[in-house]
Protein backbone atom coordinates (compact mmCIF):
# COMPACT_ATOMS: atom_id res chain seq x y z
CA UNK A 1 0.00 0.00 0.00
CA UNK A 2 1.14 3.88 -0.59
CA UNK A 3 1.28 6.41 2.32
CA UNK A 4 1.32 9.94 1.28
CA UNK A 5 2.88 12.20 4.16
CA UNK A 6 2.68 15.86 4.20
CA UNK A 7 4.89 17.17 7.45
CA UNK A 8 3.25 20.71 7.41
CA UNK A 9 -0.35 20.87 8.68
CA UNK A 10 0.02 24.71 7.99
CA UNK A 11 2.02 27.75 6.66
CA UNK A 12 2.00 31.04 5.37
CA UNK A 13 3.54 33.30 3.52
CA UNK A 14 4.04 37.10 2.24
CA UNK A 15 2.39 38.40 -0.95
CA UNK A 16 4.69 37.64 -3.82
CA UNK A 17 7.02 35.71 -1.87
CA UNK A 18 7.88 31.84 -2.63
CA UNK A 19 6.97 29.42 -0.18
CA UNK A 20 7.63 25.28 -0.61
CA UNK A 21 5.35 22.60 0.50
CA UNK A 22 7.01 19.18 1.61
CA UNK A 23 5.06 16.24 0.25
CA UNK A 24 6.83 12.41 1.47
CA UNK A 25 5.72 8.61 0.20
CA UNK A 26 6.08 5.74 0.28
CA UNK A 27 5.67 3.27 -2.44
CA UNK A 28 7.20 -0.21 -3.70
CA UNK A 29 6.01 0.90 -7.25
CA UNK A 30 8.50 2.08 -10.44
CA UNK A 31 5.39 4.02 -12.62
CA UNK A 32 3.06 5.85 -10.83
CA UNK A 33 1.45 9.68 -11.36
CA UNK A 34 2.52 12.41 -8.13
CA UNK A 35 -0.10 15.37 -7.95
CA UNK A 36 -0.70 18.53 -6.05
CA UNK A 37 -3.95 19.62 -5.72
CA UNK A 38 -5.31 22.80 -4.05
CA UNK A 39 -9.02 22.96 -2.31
CA UNK A 40 -9.65 26.49 -1.95
CA UNK A 41 -12.41 27.45 0.35
CA UNK A 42 -15.12 26.58 -2.09
CA UNK A 43 -13.95 23.17 -1.58
CA UNK A 44 -13.47 22.42 -5.22
CA UNK A 45 -10.74 20.09 -5.69
CA UNK A 46 -8.51 21.57 -8.51
CA UNK A 47 -5.85 20.12 -10.01
CA UNK A 48 -2.61 22.61 -9.86
CA UNK A 49 0.64 19.89 -11.52
CA UNK A 50 1.18 16.44 -12.39
CA UNK A 51 5.07 14.61 -12.64
CA UNK A 52 5.14 11.60 -14.09
CA UNK A 53 7.69 9.21 -12.75
CA UNK A 54 9.48 7.99 -14.98
CA UNK A 55 10.28 11.54 -16.28
CA UNK A 56 13.25 12.95 -14.74
CA UNK A 57 12.29 16.81 -15.46
CA UNK A 58 10.10 18.70 -13.11
CA UNK A 59 7.09 19.53 -14.17
CA UNK A 60 6.20 23.27 -13.73
CA UNK A 61 3.06 25.24 -14.57
CA UNK A 62 3.23 28.88 -14.98
CA UNK A 63 4.21 29.81 -10.89
CA UNK A 64 4.17 26.32 -9.88
CA UNK A 65 6.85 23.99 -9.68
CA UNK A 66 7.67 20.84 -8.21
CA UNK A 67 11.29 19.41 -7.31
CA UNK A 68 10.77 16.08 -7.97
CA UNK A 69 13.17 13.71 -5.98
CA UNK A 70 12.58 10.06 -7.19
CA UNK A 71 15.24 8.13 -4.99
CA UNK A 72 14.31 10.05 -1.93
CA UNK A 73 10.35 9.58 -2.45
CA UNK A 74 10.10 13.55 -2.21
CA UNK A 75 7.93 15.73 -4.07
CA UNK A 76 7.87 19.51 -2.98
CA UNK A 77 5.85 22.43 -4.06
CA UNK A 78 7.47 25.52 -4.89
CA UNK A 79 4.80 28.34 -5.64
CA UNK A 80 6.03 31.64 -6.59
CA UNK A 81 5.00 35.26 -6.48
CA UNK A 82 2.68 34.10 -4.16
CA UNK A 83 -1.04 35.98 -4.81
CA UNK A 84 -3.72 35.87 -2.40
CA UNK A 85 -5.57 33.86 -4.72
CA UNK A 86 -3.36 30.79 -3.16
CA UNK A 87 -4.52 30.61 0.16
CA UNK A 88 -6.07 27.31 0.01
CA UNK A 89 -5.39 23.69 1.35
CA UNK A 90 -3.12 21.61 -0.54
CA UNK A 91 -3.23 17.60 -1.14
CA UNK A 92 -0.42 15.46 -2.26
CA UNK A 93 -0.91 12.78 -3.92
CA UNK A 94 0.11 9.29 -5.59
CA UNK A 95 -1.43 6.91 -8.28
CA UNK A 96 -0.04 4.01 -9.56
CA UNK A 97 0.34 4.02 -13.32
CA UNK A 98 -0.04 0.75 -14.08
CA UNK A 99 -1.04 -2.77 -13.13
CA UNK A 100 -4.11 -2.93 -10.96
CA UNK A 101 -5.47 0.00 -8.86
CA UNK A 102 -4.19 2.19 -11.28
CA UNK A 103 -6.68 4.48 -10.72
CA UNK A 104 -6.96 5.38 -7.15
CA UNK A 105 -5.32 8.21 -5.65
CA UNK A 106 -4.33 7.90 -2.20
CA UNK A 107 -4.18 11.77 -0.54
CA UNK A 108 -1.36 13.41 2.07
CA UNK A 109 -3.68 15.29 5.48
CA UNK A 110 -3.04 18.45 3.62
CA UNK A 111 -1.00 21.46 4.02
CA UNK A 112 -3.04 24.71 4.69
CA UNK A 113 -1.08 27.64 2.94
CA UNK A 114 -1.91 31.12 4.12
CA UNK A 115 -1.10 34.37 1.64
CA UNK A 116 -0.94 37.82 3.80
CA UNK A 117 -0.97 40.41 2.19
CA UNK B 1 -18.24 21.82 -21.67
CA UNK B 2 -19.54 21.29 -18.39
CA UNK B 3 -17.46 19.73 -15.39
CA UNK B 4 -18.31 17.11 -13.37
CA UNK B 5 -21.57 18.18 -11.96
CA UNK B 6 -23.06 17.52 -8.20
CA UNK B 7 -26.03 17.80 -5.71
CA UNK B 8 -27.32 18.26 -3.88
CA UNK B 9 -24.41 20.48 -2.43
CA UNK B 10 -25.29 20.63 0.92
CA UNK B 11 -27.47 17.96 2.58
CA UNK B 12 -28.96 18.14 6.00
CA UNK B 13 -30.35 14.96 7.34
CA UNK B 14 -31.32 13.52 10.48
CA UNK B 15 -30.05 10.29 12.13
CA UNK B 16 -31.76 7.01 10.71
CA UNK B 17 -32.44 9.00 7.61
CA UNK B 18 -31.32 8.34 3.64
CA UNK B 19 -28.92 10.33 1.77
CA UNK B 20 -28.45 10.11 -1.69
CA UNK B 21 -25.86 11.86 -3.83
CA UNK B 22 -25.46 11.96 -7.06
CA UNK B 23 -23.03 13.13 -9.98
CA UNK B 24 -23.06 13.29 -13.64
CA UNK B 25 -19.52 12.98 -15.20
CA UNK B 26 -18.15 15.34 -17.89
CA UNK B 27 -19.28 14.55 -21.16
CA UNK B 28 -17.26 11.66 -22.64
CA UNK B 29 -15.87 10.70 -19.48
CA UNK B 30 -17.10 6.79 -18.69
CA UNK B 31 -15.45 6.30 -15.03
CA UNK B 32 -16.43 7.75 -11.94
CA UNK B 33 -14.93 7.44 -8.84
CA UNK B 34 -16.30 8.46 -5.47
CA UNK B 35 -13.95 10.06 -2.37
CA UNK B 36 -14.87 10.88 0.81
CA UNK B 37 -13.37 13.85 3.05
CA UNK B 38 -13.88 13.56 6.90
CA UNK B 39 -13.08 16.79 8.58
CA UNK B 40 -9.11 17.67 8.74
CA UNK B 41 -8.51 14.61 6.23
CA UNK B 42 -7.40 14.23 2.38
CA UNK B 43 -9.71 12.69 0.69
CA UNK B 44 -10.31 8.90 0.81
CA UNK B 45 -11.40 6.65 -2.36
CA UNK B 46 -14.82 4.62 -1.88
CA UNK B 47 -15.78 3.34 -5.17
CA UNK B 48 -15.11 3.31 -8.92
CA UNK B 49 -17.67 2.50 -11.45
CA UNK B 50 -18.52 2.16 -15.10
CA UNK B 51 -21.90 2.06 -16.41
CA UNK B 52 -23.62 -0.60 -14.94
CA UNK B 53 -20.58 -2.30 -13.53
CA UNK B 54 -18.80 -1.82 -9.94
CA UNK B 55 -15.30 -2.14 -10.71
CA UNK B 56 -13.62 -1.40 -7.23
CA UNK B 57 -15.59 -0.92 -4.15
CA UNK B 58 -12.79 -1.63 -1.60
CA UNK B 59 -13.38 1.53 -0.15
CA UNK B 60 -17.41 1.83 0.76
CA UNK B 61 -18.22 0.90 4.45
CA UNK B 62 -19.77 -3.26 3.87
CA UNK B 63 -22.89 -1.89 5.56
CA UNK B 64 -25.02 0.76 4.81
CA UNK B 65 -23.12 2.58 1.89
CA UNK B 66 -24.33 1.74 -2.14
CA UNK B 67 -23.38 3.35 -5.47
CA UNK B 68 -24.07 3.03 -9.15
CA UNK B 69 -23.47 4.61 -12.24
CA UNK B 70 -27.00 2.61 -14.35
CA UNK B 71 -26.98 2.74 -18.60
CA UNK B 72 -28.46 6.23 -18.31
CA UNK B 73 -28.27 9.38 -15.50
CA UNK B 74 -26.07 10.37 -12.88
CA UNK B 75 -23.99 7.90 -10.73
CA UNK B 76 -25.70 7.36 -7.11
CA UNK B 77 -23.84 6.89 -3.82
CA UNK B 78 -26.45 5.95 -1.14
CA UNK B 79 -26.02 6.15 2.32
CA UNK B 80 -29.29 4.15 4.27
CA UNK B 81 -29.64 4.96 8.25
CA UNK B 82 -27.10 7.65 8.24
CA UNK B 83 -25.35 8.18 11.47
CA UNK B 84 -22.79 11.24 12.61
CA UNK B 85 -20.44 9.74 11.67
CA UNK B 86 -20.99 9.76 8.04
CA UNK B 87 -20.74 13.94 7.70
CA UNK B 88 -18.36 14.48 5.46
CA UNK B 89 -17.68 16.11 2.11
CA UNK B 90 -18.11 13.17 -0.59
CA UNK B 91 -16.76 14.00 -3.89
CA UNK B 92 -17.03 12.48 -7.48
CA UNK B 93 -14.78 12.53 -10.01
CA UNK B 94 -14.78 11.34 -13.85
CA UNK B 95 -12.19 10.30 -15.91
CA UNK B 96 -12.06 8.76 -19.94
CA UNK B 97 -11.31 5.81 -21.13
CA UNK B 98 -7.75 4.88 -21.00
CA UNK B 99 -6.80 8.11 -18.34
CA UNK B 100 -3.30 9.21 -18.33
CA UNK B 101 -3.93 9.86 -14.57
CA UNK B 102 -6.05 12.41 -14.07
CA UNK B 103 -9.23 12.81 -12.27
CA UNK B 104 -11.51 15.63 -12.63
CA UNK B 105 -13.27 15.89 -9.04
CA UNK B 106 -17.09 18.02 -9.13
CA UNK B 107 -16.83 20.68 -6.15
CA UNK B 108 -18.32 17.69 -3.68
CA UNK B 109 -21.09 17.26 -1.84
CA UNK B 110 -21.47 18.03 2.13
CA UNK B 111 -23.63 15.87 4.26
CA UNK B 112 -24.37 17.17 7.88
CA UNK B 113 -25.66 14.26 10.26
CA UNK B 114 -27.48 16.01 13.31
Amino acid sequence: AQTVTQSQPEMSVQEAETVTLSCTYDTSENNYYLFWYKQPPSRQMILVIRQEAYKQQNATENRFSVNFQKAAKSFSLKISDSQLGDTAMYFCAFMKSSGGSNYKLTFGKGTLLTVNP
Amino acid sequence: NAGVMQNPRHLVRRRGQEARLRCSPMKGHSHVYWYRQLPEEGLKFMVYLQKENIIDESGMPKERFSAEFPKEGPSILRIQQVVRGDSAAYFCASSPQGHTGELFFGEGSRLTVL
